[in-house]
């Protein structure tokens, strides 16, 4: 199975502060990857697909870049409204798997 | 609109079953995979299984395997999985998610296992 490294796994940070979490896999994916975002009690959000396409509907302050193994997700300026964890996830191969997660706080 | 609403869970004994579904509207059902995914009460997410259009091919978490089958009437617009055997370790909320990119989500629906 791929293994998702994702850091950090929680992020204490401030309104109009640049957010940057990472995702590393265990083997090459093929550019693979999504991040979604999540909020408590909430289905998770299709934010970035295919490591750095914009879902349709998304803000353009999230952006996301890499390739191969190493992948980065960007709020370019953090808005109250992102608060929320945010996940990586490849579907090269099945099983598809998740990151841990990185979970954002107000400072 | 997309709407996927998924249907089914409750309380069950260990070693028990369910048999979860998933209502699809909104688009062409039989055009797109479709996955399974839990997250259990505080953790992370994890995938579960996913089904191709036509139902031919399926896949699964190895902790599922032999327990889980998806499945899918196209017909009815309709995705399911049924759970057998089930572990307390498999309480969760299950969401099912429209394509191998998730672009869309149910709300999901509670699996409670009790030991």
């Amino acid at each position: 199975d791929i293994q998702m490294t994702q850091s950090p796994s929680s992020l204490s940070t401030s309104v109009g502060d640049r957010v940057t979490i990472t995702c590393q896999a265990s083997e090459d994916i093929n550019n693979y990857l999504n991040w979604y975002q999540q909020k408590p009690g909430k289905a998770p959000k299709l934010l970035i697909y295919d490591a750095s396409n914009l879902e349709t509907g998304v803000p353009s302050r999230f952006s996301g870049s890499g390739s191969g193994t190493d992948f980065t997700f960007t709020i370019s300026s953090l808005q109250p409204e992102d608060i929320a964890t945010y996940y990586c996830q490849q579907y090269n191969n099945v099983p598809y798997t998740f990151g841990q997660g990185t979970k954002l706080e107000i400072k | 609109e997309v709407q996927l609403v998924e249907s089914g869970g409750g309380l069950v004994q260990s070693g028990g079953s369910l048999r979860l579904s998933c209502a699809a509207s909104g688009f062409t059902f039989s055009n797109y995979w479709m996955n399974w995914v839990r997250q259990a009460p505080g953790k992370g997410l994890e995938w579960v299984a996913n089904i191709k259009e036509d139902g031919s091919k399926k896949y699964y978490v190895d902790s599922v395997k032999g327990r889980f089958t998806i499945s899918r009437d196209n017909a009815k617009n309709s995705l399911y999985l049924q759970m057998n055997s089930l572990r307390a370790e498999d309480t969760a909320v299950y969401y099912c998610a429209r394509s191998n990119r998730a672009d869309y989500w149910g709300q999901g629906t509670l699996v409670t296992v009790s030991s």
